[in-house]
């Protein structure tokens, strides 16, 4: 199965401070099949963006996706209070489709 | 609005079997897509567990190929999950969620705590 890494694991940011959370994969995806989520506490887990760079429904435009290949990066353009939560990374190239660890994102 | 709830028991016992619906409003899961299990466990690791398809074919996760069954009842707009042979490392909260490859998990259940325990 891929293996997704996410770095960091943890972060703590500043209102307005850009935030890039990376994604790497341990075998080469197509960028059709790499999706990021954002989960807050309690709650289930949201599509953030599909298809490495499209925004969901309903997502600000602050959020952005990139990548190809074996590397993916999701980016705050500017931080808000909001925005705290854990983000995941997920591909669906291969069966079992796979999720990265996280990245929990706090407030500074 | 497509809509998903699970239900089952919260409690279950080792050794027994764990059985979750899936209801489905706004939607009809023989029109399209890919109906999902995936949990997540103490800690928040996420694991898809299997799906059963618009036109009722399935696919599972390797690591749980000889314990795991996905059905459905189309006259109810419900699949299902069955989990045999449960131990304390099936303990986790229980998603069902519709998928495309192409578009992600879009659309989630608000979850249900399934606790493995004598």
């Amino acid at each position: 199965e891929i293996v997704l890494t996410q770095s960091p694991t943890t972060m703590a940011a500043s209102p307005g401070e850009k935030i890039t959370i990376t994604c790497s994969a341990s075998s080469s995806i197509s960028s059709n099949y790499l999706h990021w989520y954002q989960q807050k506490p309690g709650f289930s887990p949201k599509l953030l963006i599909y298809r490495t760079s499209n925004l969901a429904s309903g997502v600000p435009a602050r959020f952005s996706g990139s990548g190809s290949g074996t590397s993916y990066s999701l980016t705050i353009g500017t931080m808000e209070a909001e925005d705290v939560a854990t983000y995941y990374c997920q591909q669906g190239s291969s069966i079992p489709p796979t999720f990265g660890a996280g990245t929990k994102l706090e407030l500074k | 609005d497509v809509q998903l709830q699970e239900s089952g028991p919260g409690l279950v016992k080792p050794s027994q079997s764990l059985s979750l619906t899936c209801s489905v409003t706004g939607y009809s899961i023989t029109s399209g897509y890919y109906w999902n299990w995936i949990r997540q466990f103490p800690g928040n690791k996420l694991e898809w567990m299997g799906y059963i398809s618009y036109d009722g074919s399935n696919n599972y996760n390797p690591s749980l190929k000889n314990r795991i069954s996905i059905t459905r009842d189309t006259s109810k707009n419900q699949f299902f999950l069955k989990l045999n042979s449960v131990t304390t490392e099936d303990t986790a909260t229980y998603y069902c969620a519709r998928a495309d490859s192409h578009e992600g998990f879009a659309y989630w259940g608000q979850g249900t705590l399934v606790t493995v325990s004598a």
